[in-house]
């Protein structure tokens, strides 16, 4: 069970923009903590997407971009490509566990 | 640029210790900028982070499985350990090795990640 929620899976067209959610609670992403965001396809390494809750690492396209709102945050993913079919995870740090979460992670499909 | 990559045994029965190995390169582990993490992801379940350290010897550690686990760095190899005792068969995961910057909490890079089955 992970500490912060996702949903299971998103689609959009090719062209479309998504969004993911990540809710957490006054622990973690509610008080504050950094979000960062990774994207994972099967069999490769995870790569780092959103830094500090809306920070795009060099190399990431601006098609990729992170907000964060009380308890939550957003992934959002303009002008939808193939090429971004992979699961996307949240993570934050958690204060009341004093642990680094995740999120359960979103299975993205280009229809 | 900065690589990390597992290494260690498949397979581990119940009660014993899992050790594993993550081989840095292009960054030596004594550069306190950074902690050396380990994070695992049990089949068809989430991300688990197990714990990090820091040259220096700073450690720290999930409190789920804090009594288990040990974590040292290798500064001639250049490399980081894990150390985790007592398994079972909910201690079977992929396992990844991932750097974190000090103070900040995202892990980048991370490493390919090692299957590792606890089984008779």
């Amino acid at each position: 069970q992970s500490v912060l929620t996702q949903p299971p899976s998103v689609s959009g067209a090719p062209g479309q923009r998504i969004t993911i959610s990540c809710t957490g609670n006054s622990s973690n992403i509610g008080t504050g903590n950094a979000v960062h965001w990774y994207l994972h396809l099967p069999g490769t390494v995870p790569k780092l997407l959103i830094l500090r809750d809306s920070e795009r690492p060099s190399g990431v396209p601006d098609r990729f971009s992170g907000s964060k709102s009380g308890t939550s945050a957003s992934l959002a993913i303009t002008g939808l490509q193939a090429d971004d079919e992979a699961t996307y995870f949240c993570q934050s740090y958690d204060s009341s566990l004093s642990s680094y979460v995740f999120g359960s992670g979103t299975k993205v499909t280009v229809l | 640029q900065v690589q990390l990559q597992e290494s260690g045994p498949g397979l581990v029965k119940p009660s014993e210790t899992l050790s594993l190995t993550c081989k840095v390169s292009g960054v030596s582990v004594t550069n306190r900028n950074y902690y050396w993490g380990w994070v695992r992801q049990p089949p068809e379940k989430g991300l688990e982070w197990i714990g990090d350290i820091c040259y220096g010897g700073q450690t720290h550690k999930s409190p789920s499985l804090k009594g288990r686990v040990t974590m040292s760095l290798d500064t001639s190899r250049n490399q980081a350990s894990l150390r985790l005792t007592s398994v079972t068969a909910a201690d079977s995961a992929i396992y990844f090795c991932v750097r974190v910057v000090t103070g900040m909490g995202w892990f980048d890079p991370w490493g390919q990640g090692i299957l590792v089955a606890v089984s008779t």
